[in-house]
């Protein structure tokens, strides 16, 4: 089955410094997301990304991270200025088709960790 | 989107089926009912979809009632590494934003 990928597995960082997650979704997806997850919390959804816009953002997603796709395999978040709180799990995914309900087809994370 | 509500925890062992119930008695005419696995530092994997009535595939069978305002999950003769959460997830196809809403979903430990 194809797979999204992501890198690093793991982030250490301390507070205020920037970081940028990176992934490669599946080569024939059209829509990209990230979702993360605070340790023992639920998944949460941050932003979806389609035809290089955001198509729609939670409010977790303020002006401290951005989105993009650089080249025509990479999906990037990026969080500027990282906080303690934004320590969790940092899931990329993609689909086919842009559906609440549609399939998503998620990678193994980005555990960041923010001192 | 619809609210769902499922079990916090189920135990189960080896070669047991498992049921696993969620309710969401607002679901819209147009909304789906999906099922997703998490492993412990995994993402969310899609395991079934429906719609009304019975879907069944290699991993599980979704029970779908005619009021669809319920749904069930089954797991054939599960084995320890069954052991994770269930998240039940409705919402329409095609909805613009594309973004699941999970909730707190449902632990399955499965003991020898």
């Amino acid at each position: 089955e194809p797979e999204v990928t992501q890198t690093p597995s793991h982030q250490v960082t301390q507070m205020g410094q920037e970081v940028i997650l990176r992934c490669v979704p599946i080569s024939n997806h059209l829509y990209f997301y990230w979702y993360r997850q605070i340790l023992g919390q639920k998944v949460e959804f941050l932003v979806s990304f389609y035809n290089n816009e955001i198509s729609e953002k939670s409010e977790i997603f303020d002006d401290q991270f951005s989105v993009e796709r650089p080249d025509g395999s990479n999906f990037t978040l990026k969080i500027r200025s990282t906080k303690l709180e934004d320590s969790a799990m940092y899931f990329c995914a993609s689909s086919e088709v842009q559906a609440t309900n549609e399939k998503l087809f998620f990678g193994s994370g980005t555990q960041l960790s923010v001192l | 989107l619809a609210k769902t509500t499922q079990p916090i925890s189920m135990d189960s062992y080896e070669g047991q089926e498992v049921n696993i119930t969620c309710s969401h008695n607002n679901i819209a005419t147009n909304d789906y009912i999906t099922w997703y696995q998490q492993f412990p530092s995994q993402g969310p994997r899609f395991i079934i979809q429906g719609y009304k009535t019975k879907v069944t595939n290699e991993v599980a069978s979704l029970f779908i009632p005619a009021d669809r305002k319920s749904s069930t999950l089954s797991l054939p003769r599960v084995s320890l590494s069954d052991t994770a959460v269930y998240y039940c997830l409705v919402g329409p196809l095609r909805n613009q934003g594309g973004k699941l809403i999970f909730g707190q979903g449902t632990e399955l430990s499965v003991k020898p």
